[in-house]
């Protein structure tokens, strides 16, 4: 059955650095989302892709946060300058259209800033 | 700001019992409804959706759904041990070519033997 993965499993970086979270959407999926889940509160959005640019966005997203595709399987999350309020699970899910469509997830990249 | 709620729980239920699992959401525009169960340190994991009123089974999970009350719920029939997890209200809010999910606190859900 198909799923979605992603790299690393895990990520340990230092306070100010770049990381950059992999991941590979199920192939006929057109619609792509990352959410975070910080150790022990609840999973939140953080933005949704399709057709190549983000469609929406959540205030958590800010100017440290930016995704890409960089090609025809991967999708990727980059935080710019990592704080140590960063550090969580943060998954990787997409749907075959964007619409009341069921969204299927990745297992996660933990991120630990130190 | 659009909210799920849910009871965190613990719900301890016996093995082979009924498990009922609650959610309510405020923003009344919502159109897709969904349970995840979620394993501690695993992503969540789709049990059901449901998009319609009334209720919906899936061999022994039905999902309830009553949309001028805001209100889902999941039942678990015949309770197994590994139905122990976190479950997962979600309400799917749509924007524009695309939808984000909004995700309760969870309801942490122990089946005892």
């Amino acid at each position: 059955e198909p799923e979605v993965t992603q790299t690393p499993s895990h990520q340990v970086t230092q306070m100010g650095q770049e990381v950059i979270l992999r991941c590979v959407p199920i192939s006929n999926h057109l619609y792509f989302y990352w959410y975070r889940q910080i150790l022990g509160q609840k999973v939140e959005f953080l933005v949704s892709f399709y057709n190549n640019e983000i469609s929406e966005k959540s205030e958590i997203f800010d100017d440290q946060f930016s995704v890409e595709r960089p090609d025809g399987s991967n999708f990727t999350l980059k935080i710019r300058s990592t704080k140590l309020e960063d550090s969580a699970m943060y998954f990787c899910a997409s749907s075959v259209q964007g619409l009341r469509e069921t969204q299927y997830f990745g297992p996660g990249t933990r991120l630990l800033v130190l | 700001q659009k909210e799920v709620e849910q009871n965190s729980g613990p719900l301890s239920v016996p093995e082979g019992a009924i498990a009922s699992l609650n959610c309510t959401y405020s923003d009344r525009g919502s159109q897709s409804f969904f349970w995840y169960r979620q394993y501690s340190g695993k992503s969540p994991e789709l049990i059901m959706s449901i998009y319609s009123n009334g209720d919906k089974e899936d061999g022994r999970f039905t999902a309830q759904l009553n949309k001028a009350s805001q209100y889902v719920s999941l039942l678990i029939r015949d309770s197994q041990p590994s139905d122990s997890a976190t479950y997962l209200c979600a309400v799917n809010t749509e924007y524009s070519s695309a939808s984000k999910i909004i995700f309760g606190s969870g309801t942490r859900l122990s089946i005892r033997p």
